[in-house]
């Protein structure tokens, strides 16, 4: 059982280029994030879906995409390439519907350390 | 909006030593309340969780009561061990929808021999 794998896990991109980040769950979870990690703020939302063919805004959306084309995929998008887009990219999913429980326990990836020189 | 507040760190402790983290939080209703884990070079891991008012959650001889009155869910263990060495992160899960977490800034704890 793989639960959350993100790729790729380290990639350097020039300012302008552009890049999709990929996360795979294969827990039948209905909702998926990602989350951005940068030193002393925590983990911030960018953008999550609540289910196949969803998706909304987190806190930080800006220069960011995202799709959810299948119920186990959630790309994340780069389209121009920011140095403030330096930072540690986390995909994490949650609630298996018929579990009873609303509110359970998000599964994270290892996480994709993106560099913008 | 949701918010959460937790300590700052580094946390510097001796193996065997009490480790309390502190963590409030802001939110309406009655979130879901969480700790996590993270290991140097890996992902989130939960550690422990509460659902509601007065719940203890534990894990790993770590412990955490969620306190509505005080709305605090401060992080305890009695005896840390080397292997206790992580960031540690609180968060809640509202009744927005989505589940989506809203994090505390993190901890750091670093566990000497």
């Amino acid at each position: 059982n793989a639960g959350v794998t993100q790729t790729p896990k380290f990639r350097v991109l020039k300012t302008g280029q552009s890049m999709t980040l990929l996360c795979a769950q294969d827990m039948n979870h209905e909702y998926m994030y990602w989350y951005r990690q940068d030193p002393g703020m925590g983990l911030r939302l960018i953008h999550y879906s609540v289910g196949e063919g969803t998706t909304a805004k987190g806190e930080v959306p800006d220069g960011y995409n995202v799709s959810r084309l299948k119920k186990q995929n959630f790309l994340l998008g780069l389209e121009s390439a920011a140095p403030s887009q330096t930072s540690v990219y986390f995909c994490a999913s949650s609630y298996s519907p018929g579990t009873g429980d609303q509110r359970s326990e998000a599964f994270f990836g290892q996480g994709t350390r993106l560099t913008v020189v | 909006g949701d918010s959460v507040t937790q300590m700052e760190g580094p946390v510097t402790l001796s193996e065997e030593a009490f480790l309390t983290i502190n963590c409030t939080y802001t939110a309406t209703g009655y979130p879901s309340l969480f700790w996590y884990v993270q290991y140097p070079g890996e992902g989130l891991q939960l550690l422990l969780k509460a659902t509601k008012a007065d719940d203890k959650g534990s894990n790993k001889g770590f412990e955490a009561t969620y306190r509505k009155e005080t709305t605090s869910f401060h992080l305890e263990k009695g005896s840390v061990q080397v292997s206790d060495s992580a960031v540690y992160f609180c968060a809640l899960s509202g009744k927005a929808a989505g589940n989506k977490l809203t994090f505390g800034g993190g901890t750091r704890v670093l566990v000497k021999p």
